[in-house]
């Protein structure tokens, strides 16, 4: 089985500081890596995700992440960021075969602010 | 084109009653997973179905229960509801099922209160 932590519940930044939000995971098997965002009253929107290849990922605003296998890790960042980023954030992830069923972390809240 | 569309999207219930929420995926999409998310547990896998077939399941007892039709739509039933099953329910739909990272593409939810 697999899990997911994400260390931080809250994560609040000024507007144009950088940003990370940090996220574990664990499994016996090969994994696929995801970053999600949520809008209030809304579902989740895929930023990025990570199958093969290149550990740095590059996905939708500006966001990008890093996988670390040896630190089983999946950490997002952003260089600048903005008040509309403000939102949920979740680390999924899914394990070769069952490639639909997603595990996801608990979320973080980033909050940015002037 | 055309997201994933949810219905209701908000609906209250009371306890012991029966409910029935409708998802429908995106054009040409066949596969449909659904999850339930609440403050206490955060976002849980309830099933996946795929050509009308259920392919994977969570950790839910058998009052959750869903089904897929011809047309790739799904409903999902939840029986006997307890307070406890107040929750965001969240439908997702992606081309296939299987092949790593088939990007999943979620609906706007249907909020379920159970008085």
């Amino acid at each position: 089985a697999q899990s997911v932590t994400q260390l931080d519940s809250q994560v609040p930044v000024f507007e144009e500081a950088p940003v990370e939000l940090r996220c574990n995971y664990s499994s016996s098997v090969s994994v696929y890596l995801f970053w999600y965002v949520q809008y209030p009253n809304q579902g989740l929107q895929l930023l990025l995700k990570y199958l093969s290849g290149s550990t740095l990922v590059k996905g939708i605003n500006g966001f990008e992440a890093e996988f670390n296998k040896s630190q089983t890790s999946f950490h997002l960042r952003k260089p600048s960021v903005h008040i509309s980023d403000t939102a949920e954030y979740f680390c999924a992830v899914s394990a070769s075969g069952t490639a639909s069923k997603l595990t996801f972390g608990t979320g973080t809240r980033l909050q940015v602010t002037l | 084109k055309a997201g994933v569309t949810q219905t209701p999207r908000y609906l209250i219930k009371t306890r012991g009653q029966q409910v029935t929420l409708s998802c429908s995926p995106i054009s040409g999409h066949r596969s449909v997973s659904w999850y339930q998310q609440t403050p206490g547990q955060g976002l849980q896998f309830l099933f996946e179905y795929f050509s009308e077939t259920q392919r994977n399941k969570g950790n839910f007892p058998g009052r959750f229960s869903g089904r897929q039709f011809s047309n790739s739509r799904s409903e999902m039933n939840v029986s006997t509801l307890e307070l406890g099953d107040s929750a965001l329910y969240l439908c997702a739909s992606s081309l296939l099922a299987g092949p790593p990272g088939d990007e999943q593409f979620f609906g706007p939810g249907t909020r379920l209160t159970v008085l």
